[in-house]
């Protein structure tokens, strides 16, 4: 069964720390991995998209890796902002015969206090 | 930013009424896709769209429909709105190839549908 588990389910960190979130997924045959920044009450933000070749990709503070042979990606913020505060998603493409799909994770809370 | 829209933002109403939730985006995009959130639950593909007057359903059941009469149109309607319909309900459109999920995929900023 194609899956995409998170954790952890949620995280508290002070401004100015480092995080790193993770992602396992079950999604064969692979097409490609996203990571979307939802804020709260609006719609996903694409940060990164990674291909099976590449294993990693930075967008600001925001660096993401993937580990194809182990399916295992991670999302790390450095110097977190308190606008960091919103839900991270990973989600994975196939690339099934006829229709390639989405398959989305619960998220990672992540809260940025001052 | 993406620039697809969403009407309205938030959304209280009766059981029983009739419902349409607005989406555009006005990108060109031939592919356009509803999905359903529920707090701290992954998103779910409820409808998606390939071009004009092609619609499909998606992974997770639900008793909405779809219309796409034009490029950039592509509401949904709930005939009978139950609470059980209480959801946020996200847009979102894409380029790519026919039966190709693989490009990006922008959403809009979502209707969050109450109903009492």
């Amino acid at each position: 069964k194609n899956q995409v588990e998170q954790s952890p389910q949620s995280l508290i960190i002070l401004e100015g720390k480092n995080c790193t979130l993770q992602c396992n997924y079950t999604v064969s045959p692979f097409s490609n991995l996203r990571w979307y920044k939802q804020d709260t009450g609006r719609g996903p933000v694409s940060l990164t998209i990674m291909t099976f070749s590449e294993n990693t990709k930075s967008n600001g503070r925001y660096t993401a890796t993937l580990d194809a042979d182990t399916k295992q990606s991670s999302l790390h913020i450095t110097a977190s902002q308190l606008s960091d505060s919103a839900s991270y998603i990973c989600v994975v493409s196939d690339r099934g015969s006829t229709l390639g799909r989405l398959y989305f994770g619960r998220g990672t809370q992540l809260t940025v206090w001052p | 930013e993406a620039d697809i829209y969403q009407t309205p933002r938030y959304l209280v109403i009766g059981t029983g009424k009739k419902i349409t939730l607005e989406c555009s985006q006005t990108m060109g995009h031939d592919k356009m896709y509803w999905y359903q959130q529920d707090p701290g639950m992954e998103l779910h593909l409820i409808h998606y769209s390939y071009g004009v007057n092609s619609t499909e359903k998606g992974d997770l059941s639900s008793e909405s429909t779809v219309s796409r009469i034009r490029t950039e149109h592509f509401p949904l309607t709930l005939e009978s709105a139950r609470p059980s319909h209480t959801s946020q309900y996200l847009c979102a459109s894409s380029e790519g190839l026919t039966g190709n999920f693989s490009y990006e995929q922008y959403f809009g900023p979502g209707t969050r549908l109450t109903v009492t």
